[in-house]
Parts: structure tokens; sequence; C-alpha cells
């Protein structure tokens, strides 16, 4: 099956620790995105990528970091230096933009919580 | 982006059609309108987008008026897993989609 996997669904952390999600893709898609969701707010953007080794920050970027060495992969680090790092998060991807327009597919998402 | 305004909560008789506004009056010439629903603690899922004409796909049709200023998103005969927060956004190419807090649809058996 193509689709987006993000693991694991559920995730605990302590106050202060860095903790990484994984959100891998096999639809051959160029562009990935990480988004956050808080409890009955809509999405927002923290971090996408076009391609390969090149990442943009989105409208939240602060005290997360990503990377993007692999075309399926595209890991979201919540640093220590996120104030408010418990919330849903949801990775998507899509065909790079060429002077048209793109539908994103979402994963499943992880719910974060931090203690 | 264009800001676009959606009511909070619609309701909907099953087997009915469902009818979703979207106003996005400040919507610039070369921004689509998108659409995309969430169904409780799940990722969202694309229904349809268009730029000037109307569209229709397998889930539903989405009309744009004239002007642009507003659409509407119908499901022509909603189910009950058709219960969702339904999304519109205005956007260039897809890429930076900002999802406000949308419509929560409930259809009603």
């Amino acid at each position: 099956d193509g689709g987006i996997t993000q693991s694991p669904k559920y995730l605990f952390r302590k106050e202060g620790q860095n903790v990484t999600l994984s959100c891998e893709q096999n639809l051959n898609h160029d562009a990935m995105y990480w988004y956050r969701q808080d409890p009955g707010q809509g999405l927002r953007l923290i971090y996408y990528s076009q391609i390969v080794n090149d990442f943009q920050k989105g409208d939240i970027a602060e005290g997360y970091s990503v990377s993007r060495e692999k075309k399926e992969s595209f890991p979201l680090t919540v640093t220590s230096a996120q104030k408010n790092p418990t919330a849903f998060y949801l990775c998507a991807s899509s065909r790079r933009r060429t002077g048209s327009s793109y539908e994103q597919y979402f994963g499943p998402g992880t719910r974060l919580t931090v203690t | 982006d264009a800001k676009t305004t959606q009511p909070p909560s619609m309701d909907c008789a099953e087997g009915r059609a469902a009818n979703l506004p979207c106003n996005h009056s400040t919507i610039s010439g070369n921004e689509y309108v998108y659409w995309y629903r969430q169904i409780h603690s799940q990722g969202p899922q694309y229904i349809i987008h268009g730029l000037k004409n109307n569209e229709t796909n397998e889930m539903a049709s989405l009309i744009i008026t004239e002007d642009r200023k507003s659409s509407t998103l119908i499901l022509p005969h909603a189910t009950l897993r058709d219960t969702a927060v339904y999304y519109c956004i205005a956007e260039t190419s897809g890429s930076r989609l900002t999802f406000g807090e949308g419509t929560q649809l409930t259809v009603n058996p």
C-alpha cells in the first residue's frame, strides 16, 4: 500500500528532552511537510521540504528542527527549546510544485505528550 | 494567502446533500480553493480543489462563484462517515496550506 507512515502513534517524554518523530512515505513525492495541531484548532505549518537536502521554515519553526537526507523520510525533532511541545503532529507529502497545484496526503499523526 | 471564513458548525440529515459554505473575499487571481476534511484524531484528507470552474470528483462537488469571493462544497448524499471538520483554504500552490478552525459537520441518522 502506498502512503505515509508516522510512528509512534503516541509518544511520552519528560520536559527537557529532545524527541524525534518519524515520517516515511512511499508515494515517490518530492515535497514533505510537518504540521502541529492543538486541541480544537486548525493545523499550523512547522517546516516543509520541496526536495532532498533542502527545507524551509513554516509559520511556527521555533523549537523544532528537521532533516531531509532521503526522499522518503522527513524526521522532525522537537527540541527542549519548544515551550509547549504537547500537541498532535501531522506529516504530509505532495508532488513538487511545477507551476500548478497539488493536494497533500497526510499521515495518521503522532500525539506527543511532554510532562 | 487569502483569509477564509466558514461557519463553525453545521448539521445534515443522513442521505441528504450537505452544502458547506466558505467566504474568501480577498482571494487573488492565482489562488486555488482547497477543501480538506479531518475525522476526529486522524490526519486530514484531501477532498477537492478548484481555481475558477466548478469541479466534481467521486467525493464531492465544488461550486465557486463567478467573482470567486465564495465557494460551496457539496457532499451529494451525506453519510454518517462524513461527520468531520471541513477546512476551506485559499492558496497558490498547495504547498503552504493554512488550516483555520473549519466547519464541524455532523451528519445525523
